[in-house]
């Protein structure tokens, strides 16, 4: 039992280039979200899915897409990398979108943009 | 924007002392939730206070709620050096997504 699976754990990419992080899950859960971590401002979430089909925004969005085809897979693409988006990307998931359900993260992604 | 606050945002304790840490929020919520992050790690989940508890405890952790103030504090007895981390309260309203603090760095020496 993995767990949450982050690849890669750490990435270099040029302004301009695209990329997508990968999450991976095996336990089941329904609830995805992806956060990202930056000094001094915690976590803040980017995007979150209740369930295979259905994404939706979170607090910092812009410049990140994401589906949920499966309900074991959620990446998250950067469209064209800014060195605004050099940060560690955490995924995480949980049994359902119910509020009483602990949040199981991956190790992260620690990307950085030149 | 951040829904909870932690305070004191760096702490450092010796082993074999208390740690306390607290979160303050701004909305009503369902209930309360705080992590731990070692450095270079993912957050791990240590425990969830729901909006009609007053204190629940869990090992060496002890998490009290007020409602009324909307605060909470996360009390770690006789502190050990594996103790060292960041800590995250975390909250959310029926049918929103969790909203995490900025967190307290906690350092306890041997």
């Amino acid at each position: 039992n993995a767990g949450v699976t982050q690849t890669p754990k750490f990435q270099v990419l040029k302004t301009g280039q695209s990329m997508t992080l990968q999450c991976a899950q095996d336990m089941n859960h329904e609830y995805m979200s992806w956060y990202r971590q930056d000094p001094g401002m915690g976590l803040r979430l980017i995007h979150y899915s209740v369930g295979a089909g259905i994404t939706d925004q979170g607090e910092v969005p812009n410049g990140y897409n994401v589906s949920r085809s499966t309900t074991e897979d959620f990446p998250l693409r950067l469209l064209s990398a800014a060195p605004s988006q050099t940060s560690v990307y955490f995924c995480a998931s949980s049994p359902s979108h119910y509020s009483n359900q602990p949040q199981h993260f991956g190790d992260g992604t620690r990307l950085s943009i030149l | 924007s951040q829904q909870g606050e932690e305070d004191p945002q760096a702490l450092s304790i010796q082993e074999g002392e208390n740690a306390t840490m607290n979160c303050s929020y701004k909305t009503s919520i369902n209930n309360l939730q705080w992590y731990r992050q070692n450095s270079g790690r993912g957050l791990v989940h240590l425990i969830l206070i729901r909006s009609n508890e007053r204190e629940k405890h869990s090992g060496r952790l002890r998490v009290t709620l007020d409602t009324s103030k909307k605060s909470s504090s996360l009390l770690i007895t006789a502190s050990r050096a594996a103790d060292t981390a960041s800590y995250f309260c975390a909250t959310n309203q029926a049918g929103t997504a969790l909203i995490f603090g900025k967190g307290t760095t906690l350092s306890v020496s041997s």
